[in-house]
């Protein structure tokens, strides 16, 4: 299984928005509705922000918006703040088992 | 408190084989799946093993398949992820994680993690 494509870095101003695409196949990302989100701060574990595309656990901002279009699913952060800075990686399930991307830097400038 | 706890990491020869063992607490634990997913140092997120909250379905990265053996016991409210020949690759951080029923592909809670290290 190939791991989902995304861009190794995002980056942007306080309280700008920034968005991290993660393109796969119709295998996975394009098949299902089955795409999450997760932030990693440095050596800590990761933690979901989205959930089957668009979908927001308890307790994440709605700052945090996902949506998806063909094989392409994406992230959007509005109004960035400092602590948004991390690694980003998406999901997808792909039929007999779940796959992530390549993982997105996001720097909060 | 809902929390999952590796444990079972730590250095092991070039096909060799060890046992990580995941305990949850504060939580309902046949309902939910759970996840092993790994993380090389310095690199990114990668999917290994899962199984259903029922214990009747299992799931394998290609990486790992016919190495790994993935399995849950209700009574100790534990998961086990049996790694046999292990290679220099799955050196990496190994993290379990829960998904709930009625979600997909949503894992809410994540262990600390626990270190496996191949080398000879």
């Amino acid at each position: 299984q190939s791991a989902l494509t995304q861009p190794p870095s995002a980056s942007g101003s306080p309280g700008q928005s920034v968005t991290i695409s993660c393109t796969g196949t119709s295998s996975d990302v394009g098949g299902y509705n089955y795409v999450s989100w997760y932030q990693q701060h440095p050596g800590k574990a990761p933690k979901l922000m989205i959930y089957e595309v668009s979908k927001r656990p308890s307790g994440v901002p709605d700052r945090f918006s996902g949506s998806k279009s063909g094989n392409t699913a994406s992230l959007t952060v509005s109004g960035l703040q400092a602590e948004d800075e991390a690694d980003y990686y998406c999901s997808s399930y792909a039929g007999s088992n779940n796959v992530f991307g390549t993982g997105t830097k996001v720097t909060v400038l | 408190e809902v929390q999952l706890v590796e444990s079972g990491g730590g250095l092991v020869q070039p096909g060799g084989s060890l046992r990580l063992s995941c305990a949850a607490s504060g939580f309902t634990f046949s309902g939910n799946a759970i996840h092993w997913v790994r993380q090389a140092p310095g690199k990114g997120l990668e999917y290994v093993s899962g199984i259903s909250g029922n214990g009747l379905t299992t799931y394998y990265a290609s990486a790992v398949q016919g190495r790994f053996t993935i399995s849950r016991d209700t009574s100790k409210n534990t998961v086990y992820l049996q790694m046999d020949s292990l290679r220099t690759e799955d050196m990496a951080v190994y993290y379990c994680a829960k998904n709930p029923p009625g979600k997909n592909n949503a894992c809410d809670i994540w262990g600390q993690g626990t270190m496996v290290t191949v080398s000879s």
